[in-house]
């Protein structure tokens, strides 16, 4: 029964490195998304996706890449990380895009960009 | 566009005592709204939600939640606060499975 799995948990990064933040899910959802969570403003939408091969830009899609090649995994890459990267990233899932689905997260990353 | 306001950044209650932390939210059409509670260093635990029906939605831990469509408002309540419920807490309005949150109001708990 795993849900939303995300890893690293942790990560320490040096400006300008890149890296990806993996996401996968075992509940066969269409439906998955990456937030990102900052001091004082709740969380973010960075980029989602409906369903395999199909994704679109959120919120604050600035510095971030995504793909969805299979139902499962959901990776979010940094080309380039910045301190303003600096936050805690949560993967969500949910059955389909229609709206009024429980959304279920990820357990959070936590990146820092020094 | 969809926006949530969360007017209280921290509230500070006393061990048993009542506590409602406010939402107001802004969307054209009948809103999916959630509430969410995240301990530090923690994900994020999904406390209630409304989709339709009763005004009134039970939860976790004791938790409710009232939605009134004229005060564009979803408050959360909760009778007797415990000193283990002090945490941060989400509100959040779905659009098309995507969802815009609050700023989040911080709870501390005095014993």
């Amino acid at each position: 029964n795993a849900g939303v799995t995300q890893t690293p948990k942790f990560q320490v990064l040096k400006t300008g490195q890149s890296m990806t933040l993996q996401c996968a899910q075992d509940m066969n959802h269409e439906y998955m998304s990456w937030y990102r969570q900052d001091p004082g403003m709740g969380l973010r939408l960075i980029h989602y996706s409906v369903g395999a091969g199909i994704t679109d830009q959120g919120e604050v899609p600035n510095g971030y890449n995504v793909s969805r090649s299979t139902t499962e995994d959901f990776p979010l890459r940094l080309l380039s990380a910045a301190p303003s990267q600096t936050s805690v990233y949560f993967c969500a899932s949910s059955y389909d895009g229609t709206g009024g689905n429980t959304i279920y997260f990820g357990e959070g990353s936590w990146l820092t960009v020094v | 566009a969809q926006s949530v306001t969360q007017p209280d950044i921290h509230i500070t209650v006393s061990e048993g005592a009542s506590l409602e932390l406010r939402c107001n939210y802004s969307y054209g059409a009948t809103p999916y709204l959630f509430w969410y509670v995240q301990s530090p260093g923690q994900g994020l635990q999904l406390l209630l939600k409304y989709f339709s029906g009763d005004t009134l939605v039970q939860g976790i831990k004791g938790f409710e939640a009232e939605f009134k469509r004229s005060q564009s408002s979803f408050n959360l309540r909760k009778p007797s606060v415990h000193w283990s419920d002090a945490a941060e807490y989400f509100c959040a309005v779905e659009y098309g499975n995507k969802l815009v949150f609050g700023a989040g109001t911080i709870l501390r708990v005095k014993s």
